[in-house]
């Protein structure tokens, strides 16, 4: 069984501050996705990584596959208030074709203005 | 592109009733469709994976007689949560995925059993 540790949990920050989110699990991923909840809706997909050491950036956000693809990180640069949500990580098994993800526990990520 | 809808959006039923959740996607063709539940603050809980035509494949600890999944269509899978508890209560979110390991998710359903 795949496990995907997602850290922080919880985190609350100021306006303006950078923060990281972080993904970790011991196997590895054939690619691993990020999504971003906001309460009462769906996930909404954010990026997709999928080679190992592939960073990829979505305006403030960067994203990074970890070079062994067993992880991967979010960082927030210059947080907004518009940030506020759950940021959930998701990794694919390698092979297959069921196309199952392994979900995170989430980070529930609160912006103060 | 990869919108997935959900129907209703809320539904407050009844314990003992039968609740029907529909799953679509709106512009791809979903190979899978998935169903996940959800608790406050937390994570996403899957339930069951579904391809038309076929039966789902339900999770461990996941019954299937009360929660009954057909995907009739490569656009068009539903959730009924038959004889409701107030246990059930809960945020019931479907994805889909075309062909590949990215899901597209609905934007949920609010169900409150009383």
């Amino acid at each position: 069984t795949q496990l995907l540790e997602q850290s922080p949990q919880f985190l609350s920050i100021q306006e303006g501050e950078n923060l990281t989110v972080y993904c970790n699990s011991s196997s590895v991923f054939s690619s691993l996705q990020w999504y971003r909840q906001e309460p009462g809706e769906g996930p909404v997909l954010l990026v997709t990584v999928v080679t190992g050491g592939e960073v990829k950036k979505l305006k403030r956000l960067t994203f990074q596959f970890g070079d062994a693809r067993k992880d991967s990180s979010l960082h927030i640069t210059a947080a907004q208030p518009g940030d506020t949500g759950l940021y959930l990580c998701a990794g694919a098994p390698p092979g297959g074709s069921n196309y199952k993800l392994t979900f995170g526990k989430g980070t529930l990520l609160t912006v103060n203005p | 592109g990869a919108v997935v809808s959900q129907h209703p959006s809320w539904v407050i039923c009844k314990s003992g009733t039968s609740v029907k959740i529909e799953c679509r996607s709106l512009d791809f063709q979903a190979t899978t469709m998935f169903w996940y539940r959800q608790f406050p603050k937390q994570s996403l809980m899957l339930m069951a994976t579904s391809n038309e035509g076929s039966k789902a494949t339900y999770e461990q600890g996941v019954e299937k007689d009360k929660f009954l999944i057909n995907h009739a269509s490569l656009t068009l899978s539903t959730l009924t949560v038959t004889s409701a508890h107030p246990e059930d209560s809960s945020f019931y979110i479907c994805s889909a995925s075309e062909s590949s390991y990215e899901q597209y998710f609905g934007p949920g359903t609010r169900l409150t059993v009383t």
